[in-house]
């Protein structure tokens, strides 16, 4: 089974510090690991993705994540906050089956501080 | 990548009515589809499996007499919440597991709110 826990359900950063939010993962088989991003009222849209090979991934809007299996993380960082980047973070996880079927962390929501 | 079109974006209806939610796969076929629900402040969680030509697959405590999911066609599924109270308002949306990606597409989202 799958299971992701995001730490932190609010961070705040200033504009131009780093963000780093948290994400481990708990499961049985070899993951595929997620960052979404949600707008408000608003879907969900794909930052990056990890599936296999090179565990530093780099996704849109400047934001990457490192696949550490030691640790069962997957932590998303930018060095650079921009006020645009306020939004909610979803950490997910889903297995190899096929099905697809995607595991949510509980959300961070960031925020940048001007 | 897949484009997945949920409609309508907000409804407000009133309790005891039905409301009807659509999700299209724009250009490709979809075989399964996937609702979820989000309340407010908290993460998505998947409500049901839509199967096209099948009975949906419903996740442990997810009424499916008021939760109707048809899927009618391959770029076709609608969940209907039935009888809808204040309790069911609540973020709804639909991802498509598109075979040749490995990651999931998502609608825009349905923001129903049960007055």
């Amino acid at each position: 089974a799958q299971s992701v826990t995001q730490l932190g359900s609010h961070v705040s950063v200033s504009e131009g510090a780093l963000v780093l939010l948290r994400c481990n993962y708990s499961s049985s088989v070899p993951p595929y690991l997620f960052w979404y991003v949600q707008y408000p009222n608003q879907g969900l849209q794909l930052l990056l993705k990890y599936t296999t090979g090179a565990t530093l991934v780099k996704g849109i809007n400047g934001f990457e994540a490192e696949f550490k299996k030691s640790e069962t993380s997957f932590h998303l960082t930018k060095p650079s906050a921009h006020m645009s980047d306020a939004a909610e973070y979803f950490c997910a996880v889903s297995d190899l089956t096929g099905a697809n079927n995607l595991f949510f962390g509980t959300g961070t929501r960031l925020t940048v501080i001007p | 990548g897949a484009v997945v079109s949920q409609h309508p974006s907000w409804v407000i209806c009133k309790s005891g009515t039905s409301v009807k939610i659509e999700c299209r796969s724009l250009d490709f076929q979809a075989t399964t589809m996937f609702w979820y629900r989000q309340f407010p402040k908290q993460s998505l969680m998947l409500m049901a499996t839509s199967n096209e030509g099948s009975k949906a697959t419903y996740e442990q405590g997810v009424e499916k007499d008021k939760f109707l999911i048809n899927h009618a066609s391959l770029t076709l599924s609608t969940l209907t919440v039935t009888s809808a109270h204040p309790e069911d308002s609540s973020f709804y949306i639909c991802s498509v597991p598109p075979g040749g990606y490995t990651e999931a597409f998502f609608g825009q989202g349905t923001r129903l709110t049960v007055v």
